[in-house]
């Protein structure tokens, strides 16, 4: 079946615009993870959600740093004024229950801020 | 929280040859430990992943060991071939109030399999 999809591909923004990064998990997956990924870095964890329910935001770097998951499937990752250090790939992997299995990952979203 | 360090940052080996990547973990309560694969480019790909109540497990040329006294766990690819070239991260759970579904990643280690 489909694996996770991310889009767009890659993204190239200037310093202060907001951006929108889209998430398709596999369908029926219950659990949905962003992570960041700086060059040269492994993923770092930065919010999961359970069906529409944000149950952990702790690795979202600053307020301008947002998500949403409203009908428990597609989940969008927004960022507000968009700076230089936000560049890196962003990665979404979901997974089909609620408790610890494996995580499958989308191919990424590369954002480079200018 | 976890911290998850990983060694070596970059392994090249001759194909046919034995490679093995090793991290270590901070927290004793962590009882998950995924290994994922990564080329240029690509989403990360589970490759093995081992828990806490097993010491070893073996899928064909790929094998992850545990020692959950000494925190750390073992990815060891045996004849290794071209295409095994790519970034291997290993990762490990958060186990403390109820977030056992949080992954601390390593640093990862570029392998490099030479023909």
């Amino acid at each position: 079946g489909a694996g996770v999809s991310q889009s767009p591909r890659y993204k190239v923004a200037k310093r202060g615009q907001d951006v929108a990064l889209r998430c398709d998990p596999i369908s029926g997956h219950v659990s949905l993870f962003w992570y960041q990924q700086a060059l040269g870095q492994g993923p770092e964890f930065l919010t999961y959600f359970q069906n529409e329910a944000q149950l952990d935001k702790s690795g979202l770097p600053s307020d301008r740093f947002f998500a949403e998951r409203p009908e428990g499937s597609v989940s969008t990752l927004k960022i507000q004024r968009t700076q230089q250090e936000d560049s890196a790939v962003y990665l979404c992997a979901s997974s089909l229950g609620a408790v610890q299995e494996t995580q499958y990952f989308g191919p990424g979203t590369r954002l480079l801020v200018l | 929280g976890e911290n998850v360090e990983q060694h070596p940052s970059t392994l090249s080996v001759q194909e046919g040859d034995s490679a093995v990547i090793k991290c270590t973990y901070s927290d004793s309560a962590s009882n998950y430990f995924p290994w994922y694969k990564q080329e240029l480019g690509k989403r990360p790909q589970l490759i093995i992943d081992i828990r806490s109540n097993v010491g070893e497990k073996k899928d064909q040329r790929i094998a992850v060991t545990l020692n959950k006294t000494a925190k750390h766990f073992s990815l060891h690819i045996t004849e290794t071939q071209p295409e095994d070239s790519a970034v291997y991260f290993c990762a490990a759970n958060s186990n403390s109030g109820g977030s056992n579904y949080k992954l601390t990643f390593g640093k990862g280690t570029l392998l490099t399999v030479n023909p």
